[in-house]
């Protein structure tokens, strides 16, 4: 049951660039989306959002984009920075059920 | 700024023995969530809970588990029997309302059952 996929384990980028992480979904229920970052040894921590009302949702560094016909959504870093090396887990939830889906997370190491 | 804590950080146990696993809530969050996390597996939700009663809770949720909030501020995790695939990190997660997607989480427990 891979509602949420994150088809990339590992992401490695240069400090400075772009950093663009990808998830896809199979439920088009799924009314909202999330971004969590997670260091060893600690909980996610939550990011960004976006309603499936919109297309994009920005927050200083961190872009979020969300094309519900293709059922992606991608979080765009810029610039990365090597304190942003983490995992990072893209989740899901649907409008009635408070819970929420989790993919397996992308590793992003950034270079110095 | 307000963070969810628990306690303890690693718990380890016997298979059969009893766990309690523990969290405080940020304090004016109404909603609170368990998941789990085996490792090298996905983030998995176990049960939600809002105005003390369980409203969502998934297949792992068996009659093994339980939760409680049994002062008002501690919410709690109970494993009667654990079992080795217990074995996970735990994390307690809050909402402020239902409005509000955004679920906050704590450290995580890891418990190891032996």
């Amino acid at each position: 049951d891979q509602q949420v996929k994150q088809n990339s384990p590992s992401l490695s980028v240069q400090e400075g660039r772009i950093s663009i992480l990808n998830c896809d979904y199979t439920n088009s229920m799924f009314d909202y989306f999330l971004w969590y970052k997670k260091y060893p040894a600690e909980g996610p921590t939550f990011l960004i959002s976006i309603s499936s009302i919109k297309d994009k949702n920005e927050d200083g560094r961190f872009t979020v984009f969300l094309n519900k016909s293709a059922k992606h959504l991608s979080l765009h870093i810029v610039p990365s920075q090597p304190g942003d090396s983490a995992v990072y887990f893209c989740a899901a939830s649907q409008g009635g059920s408070e819970k929420l889906v989790f993919g397996k997370g992308t590793k992003l190491t950034v270079n110095p | 700024e307000p963070e969810v804590t628990q306690t303890p950080s690693h718990q380890v146990t016997q298979m059969g023995q009893e766990v309690i696993l523990r969290c405080v809530p940020i304090s004016n969050h109404l909603y609170f969530y368990w998941y789990r996390q085996i490792l090298g597996q996905k983030v998995e939700f176990l049960v939600s809970f809002y105005n003390n009663e369980i409203s969502e809770k998934s297949e792992i949720f068996d009659d093994q588990f339980s939760v409680e909030r049994p002062d008002g501020s501690n919410f709690t995790l109970k494993i009667r029997s654990t079992k080795l695939e217990d074995s996970a990190m735990y994390f307690c997660a809050t909402q402020v309302n239902r409005a509000s997607y955004e679920q906050y989480f704590g450290p995580g427990t890891r418990l190891t059952v032996t």
